[in-house]
């Protein structure tokens, strides 16, 4: 299947500095990137859906002000969490989908980036 | 909303058992059903799907076939190793996004 990178796989920040994580769709390209929060033994919560060009749109309850996405190329999308605090310890994980004109298409996951606020 | 419901883990099963994990939900129109599997610090892998009623989805020695009469998905191995140790998501998706279940984690011993 496809391949998609996400990096760094771990990142530890102290609190109040910003961190940005970058998802690439390395042999395809990415009309749409997910990003997902995933809490300890929890399931994985969508954050915002990005198309390539526009703005994200953000799940109810999400900040777009602290949760920066920008979705510049077809391969390459990036969250940044800004003035990070400890509540934003938690592992993100990007998707991203090349709809190809159908809703078939399958969505590929990046290796997730586990984040610790200090 | 869609939704999906797995059946709450852990579980901890011994090797070469028969495993079942199940899977409902709830959707408006005709979802696609997927089951995602998750290693320990790895992302979400794609271990099967189907997009439409009474489709089997299969790999990997995993089943799981969509009845919609019973709006489930639930995924079946018959001989499970300890290598299938992991964390199992129920997903569908509707119109463009996927609707994850809470995850069930499965655990095989030798």
């Amino acid at each position: 299947g496809a391949v998609v990178s996400q990096h760094p796989s771990r990142v530890i920040c102290k609190s109040g500095t910003s961190v940005k994580i970058e998802c690439r769709s390395l042999d395809f390209q990415a009309t749409t990137m997910f990003w997902y929060r995933q809490f300890p033994k929890q399931s994985l919560m969508l954050m915002a859906t990005s198309n390539e060009g526009s703005k994200a749109t953000y799940e109810q309850g999400v900040e777009k002000d602290k949760f920066l996405i920008n979705h510049a190329s077809l391969t390459l999308s990036t969250l940044t969490v800004t003035s990070a605090h400890p509540e934003d310890s938690s592992f993100y994980i990007c998707s991203a989908r090349d709809f190809k004109g159908t809703m078939n298409t399958e969505a590929f996951f990046g290796q997730g980036t586990r984040l610790t606020v200090v | 909303g869609n939704s999906v419901t797995q059946m709450e883990g852990p579980v901890t099963l011994s090797e070469e058992a028969f495993l079942t994990i199940n899977c409902t939900y709830t959707a408006t129109g005709y979802p696609s059903l997927f089951w995602y599997v998750q290693y320990p610090g790895e992302g979400l892998q794609l271990l099967l799907k189907a997009t439409k009623a009474d489709d089997k989805g299969s790999n990997k020695g995993f089943e799981a076939t969509y009845r919609k009469e019973t709006t489930s998905f639930h995924l079946e191995k018959g001989s499970v190793q300890v290598s299938d140790s992991a964390v199992y998501f129920c997903a569908l998706r509707g119109a463009q996004k996927l609707v994850f279940g809470q995850g069930t984690r499965l655990t095989i011993n030798p």
